[in-house]
């Protein structure tokens, strides 16, 4: 099993560009996540889904989209990039639980480093 | 609130030695305690985790303590190796069945040689 894969490894955006930072997941996990990590600082959340078709916002969502159409994939989309959203983004994802919650045991991909210049 | 104090913010022990972090809640419900390690350049990954109805869990040199009545939780690294210098998290994991852990700025762990 690849675990979580997370592309791009480094990009580098221009001011008002746009890109989706690509996440899949071959564990077929139900809960997935998408943090962002700036230096020296803990992971902020950004977006998470519990299944197909089911998204909802993090700590952090401005700037940022999402959709999961798929049990393997989660994409996040960033518009109209700005300096602010320079970081590492890390993807994750989780089990369901036989009793419906999540077991907190999260796979984390190697994450995307993100500059906006 | 949901919220876990994590000390020290660094840590800088000789290799060999025991290094101790601990993070302390406020949330009475809170009920799942992991612990997670990140290397330089990788994700953070889960090392160990305790639930509130266990005091205490190994796993080879690791070790997580819980004291519910005093609210806190603690990682114990015994004989400390290079390998072990990373940064350490214990992230409050929500109240609702989503899973959504909450990061703070973790520990700064170096074991010199």
């Amino acid at each position: 099993n690849a675990g979580v894969t997370q592309t791009p490894k480094f990009r580098i955006l221009k001011i008002g560009q746009s890109m989706t930072l690509q996440c899949t997941q071959d564990m077929n996990h139900n809960y997935m996540y998408w943090y962002r990590q700036d230096p020296g600082m803990g992971l902020k959340l950004i977006y998470y889904s519990v299944g197909a078709g089911i998204t909802d916002k993090g700590e952090v969502p401005n700037g940022y989209n999402v959709s999961r159409s798929t049990t393997e994939d989660f994409p996040l989309r960033l518009e109209l990039a700005a300096p602010s959203q320079t970081s590492v983004y890390f993807c994750a994802s989780s089990r369901r639980t036989l009793q419906g919650a999540a077991n907190y045991g999260y796979t984390f991909g190697s994450g995307t480093r993100l500059t906006v210049v | 609130g949901e919220n876990v104090e994590q000390h020290p913010s660094t840590l800088s022990v000789q290799e060999g030695d025991s290094a101790v972090i601990k993070c302390t809640y406020s949330d009475s419900a809170s009920n799942y305690f992991p612990w997670y390690k990140q290397e330089l350049g990788k994700g953070p990954q889960l090392i160990i985790d305790i639930r509130s109805n266990v005091g205490e869990k190994k796993d080879q040199r690791i070790a997580v303590t819980l004291n519910k009545t005093a609210k806190h939780f603690s990682l114990h690294i015994t004989e400390t190796q290079p390998e072990d210098s990373a940064v350490y998290f214990c992230p409050h994991a929500g109240g609702t069945s989503y899973g959504k852990l909450t990061f703070g700025q973790g520990t700064i762990l170096t074991v010199h040689p």
